[in-house]
C-alpha cells in the first residue's frame, strides 16, 4: 500500500480567504492523486483527479477556478479553496491510486476538516 | 439514473454475531467493487476488492459476495468485535481509475 498524509488536519478560516491543503504520498511516487469532499453523513464525492505535471481533471459541477489543484511533484498535490464560504465547510480527503494487476486500489489520507466562518 | 445505495440506517449487533451489510447499484456496470472502512474523522481504509467474475472473496473474518445479476454486493463480518464498529463504504470501480462511493453503513458492535 501507500502511506498518505494531509496537512493541515483541521483549519478554520474566515469567509473570503483562501486555504491550501497539502496531500503527500510518503512512500510511493504517485502520478495520479484524487481529491474528494465529504459532507456529514454523506458519501465521498470525487472532486477532481490530480495529474502530475499536467492540469487536473474536474468532475462535473466542481468549479476549477474555486478549487485549484497543483500536482507539482510525484509526492505532492495541493488543493486551494479560493474565496472560501461557509458552504465550503467540509471534510476534504485525498487519495493515491496504485495500479494493481487489473485494477487500481486507492489509499486515502487522513482528511482535512475545513470550517469557514 | 445511476445510483449506489447502502442501508443508511445504522446496524447494531451483539459481539460474536455476523454483521451483513448491503450495497445495491443501478445503471452501472462495474468491473470491480471495493469495500472500505472509515472511522470518524478519518480517511477510508481499503479492505477488499472483488471482480465482476468472482462470486465471493474472503479475507480473515471478512467475506464479500458480488451478484452482477442482482446488482448487489454483500459484506459480512463474522465473529464481530466492538473494534469492528465503524462506517463501511462500498465503491464501484468502473475500470477508469475512479471510484463511485455509496454513502456508507455505520456498524455498531455491542459487547
Amino acid at each position: 500500500g501507500a502511506v498518505v498524509s494531509q496537512h493541515p488536519s483541521r483549519v478554520i478560516c474566515k469567509s473570503g480567504t483562501s486555504v491550501k491543503i497539502e496531500c503527500r504520498s510518503l512512500d510511493f511516487q504517485a502520478t495520479t492523486m484524487f481529491w474528494y469532499r465529504q459532507f456529514p453523513k454523506q458519501s465521498l464525492m470525487l472532486m477532481a483527479t490530480s495529474n502530475e505535471g499536467s492540469k487536473a481533471t474536474y468532475e462535473q459541477g466542481v468549479e476549477k477556478d474555486k478549487f485549484l489543484i497543483n500536482h507539482a511533484s510525484l509526492t505532492l498535490s495541493t488543493l486551494t479553496v479560493t474565496s472560501a464560504h461557509p458552504e465550503d465547510s467540509s471534510f476534504y480527503i485525498c487519495s493515491v491510486g496504485i495500479a494493481g494487476a487489473s485494477t487500481d486500489t486507492q489509499y486515502f489520507g487522513p482528511g482535512t476538516r475545513l470550517t469557514v466562518l | 439514473s445511476q445510483k449506489i445505495e447502502q442501508n443508511s440506517e445504522a446496524l447494531n449487533i451483539q459481539e460474536g454475531k455476523t454483521a451483513t451489510l448491503t450495497c445495491n447499484y443501478t445503471n452501472y456496470s462495474p468491473a470491480y467493487l471495493q469495500w472500505y472502512r472509515q472511522d470518524p474523522g478519518r480517511g477510508p481504509v481499503f479492505l477488499l476488492l472483488i471482480r465482476e467474475n468472482e462470486k465471493e472473496k474472503r479475507k480473515e473474518r471478512l467475506k464479500v459476495t458480488f451478484d452482477t445479476t442482482l446488482k448487489q454486493s454483500l459484506f459480512h463480518i463474522t465473529a464481530s468485535q466492538p473494534a469492528d464498529s465503524a462506517t463501511y463504504l462500498c465503491a464501484l470501480d468502473l475500470g477508469t481509475g475512479k471510484l463511485i462511493f455509496g454513502q456508507g453503513t455505520t456498524l455498531q458492535v455491542k459487547p
